[in-house]
């Protein structure tokens, strides 16, 4: 069974609109991690962010933020006012207690801004 | 920044042909990983290491192997290339200590295999 879905496989936006990026997962642990890594078209994935199963607090960086809601396993990623350089494979990824260090990734997401 | 080096970046090669991807790692990192990815698609864990003398293989079934000899070096063989190992293979490493499993994974820029 898939742990992480990102069932956007595919966005479009015109550049300046907000946009969200789903990212669903599945776990029996009570200690993991959420991440979010952009692949540019270089193909190098950089992280962005991290967060603990402890800690619901959503997050604000720049013109990201990210909403985490345990109730609905969801992990969310908004860009606010998108800009082309934002154009981009977006993964999300789970990591376990259980399984060590070993990454769960999603499908990814096709950001495609156009200016 | 992450100091994880990939080699070579690109490769065209002919079926039969014996292939190492070269990685390596200068931030002391236990924890060593080899993906695989095709392009636009999600990453597939093959091999993983969590130290010298320590490896595993991944949830996706491969034909390579790989060996964890120094601590900063994982390279990944392909004995008999063919051209379903067209992809793109990605390195990761990450540390133990702080937060183990919440360790940030940190990518190579990943050589783009092609076999003809």
């Amino acid at each position: 069974a898939q742990k992480v879905t990102q069932a956007q496989t595919e966005i479009s936006v015109v550049e300046k609109e907000d946009v969200t990026l789903d990212c669903v997962y599945e776990t029996r642990d009570t200690t993991y991690y959420l991440f979010w890594y952009k692949q540019p078209p270089s193909g190098e994935l950089v992280f962005l962010i991290r967060r603990n199963s402890f800690d619901e607090q959503n997050e604000i960086s720049g013109r990201y933020s990210w909403n985490f809601q345990k109730s609905t396993s969801s992990f969310n990623f908004t860009i606010t006012a998108s800009q082309v350089v934002d154009s981009a494979v977006y993964f999300c990824a789970l990591s376990e207690v259980n399984t060590g260090n070993q990454f769960y990734f999603g499908t990814g997401t096709s950001l495609t801004v156009i200016p | 920044e992450a100091d994880i080096y990939q080699t070579p970046r690109y490769l065209v090669i002919g079926t039969g042909k014996k292939i190492t991807l070269e990685c390596s790692q200068t931030m002391g990192h236990d924890k060593m990983y080899w993906y695989q990815q095709d392009p636009g698609m999600e990453l597939h864990l093959i091999h993983y290491s969590y130290g010298v003398n320590s490896t595993e293989k991944g949830d996706l079934s491969s034909e390579s192997t790989v060996s964890r000899i120094r601590t900063e070096h994982f390279p990944l063989t392909l004995e008999s290339a063919r051209p379903s190992h067209t992809s793109q293979y990605l390195c990761a490493s990450s540390e133990s200590l702080g937060q183990g499993p919440g360790n940030e994974q940190f990518f190579g820029p990943g050589t783009r295999l092609t076999v003809l």
